[in-house]
């Protein structure tokens, strides 16, 4: 079956560091990577979608250099959030999708962050 | 402008009635409609989805109904069980060149009383 697999599952950092979380794809080829944040009481915000052989796109309010991302191969992602503060607790999660299949998202079980 | 909304924000039923939930879309472009539940302190798990093509996509005790024109649709979770209390998403997303961006709802959050 596909799994999506995320690490760390939880993680504190202090204000103004910086932490990298990973997602890996298990039995499936992730073409596509979409990284959201729920932050405490909100729905899930996309944040940037990776796609096999495409640019990486950013959505509004999000930019590559705070979150830089890296997707070298179809089973593994990764994201850094840079100069974490306050607003930028949550849980992060990684979908996975690929072609063919209706664009059905599987989300790894996400990278709770809190800043201190 | 809110590209996916849901309603209500909360709603309670008795163990065995019919939870009916609301989701509404601005995109007419959308062409994939999941549905994904989250239970405390885990990630979200899709639970049923349904393409525009058709109107009606049925797994067990629950139902999308889809209404094209107006935009909207729903969730029926039938002979609803206190296992199934959660906070529901609905989503929407693409097929083509964006598949695996998904915009979601806020949810609704779901209590059946045994």
């Amino acid at each position: 079956g596909a799994l999506v697999y995320q690490y760390p599952r939880r993680t504190i950092c202090k204000s103004g560091t910086s932490m990298r979380m990973e997602c890996q794809a298990v039995g499936f080829q992730a073409t596509s990577v979409a990284w959201y944040r729920q932050s405490p009481q909100k729905t899930f915000e996309l944040i940037a979608l990776s796609t096999v052989n495409s640019a990486i796109k950013y959505e509004q309010n999000f930019t590559q250099e705070k979150f830089p991302i890296s997707h070298p191969n179809l089973s593994f992602s990764s994201m850094t959030v840079l100069n974490a503060y306050l607003e930028d607790r949550g849980l992060y999660l990684c979908g996975a999708s690929y072609w063919g299949n209706y664009a059905e998202q599987f989300f790894g079980p996400g990278t709770r962050l809190t800043v201190l | 402008q809110q590209q996916v909304r849901q309603s209500p924000q909360s709603l309670t039923v008795w163990e065995g009635e019919t939870a009916i939930l609301n989701c509404s879309y601005e995109d007419s472009t959308f062409d994939y409609f999941p549905w994904y539940w989250q239970f405390p302190r885990e990630s979200p798990a899709l639970l049923i989805a349904i393409r525009p093509v058709s109107n009606k996509k049925e797994d067990g005790r629950f139902t999308i109904f889809f209404n094209k024109r107006e935009k909207k649709l729903s969730l029926h979770i039938t002979d609803s069980q206190p296992g199934d209390s959660a906070t529901y998403f609905c989503a929407a997303g693409y097929t083509g060149a964006n598949t695996g961006k998904l915009t979601f709802g806020h949810g609704t959050i779901l209590r059946v009383h045994p």
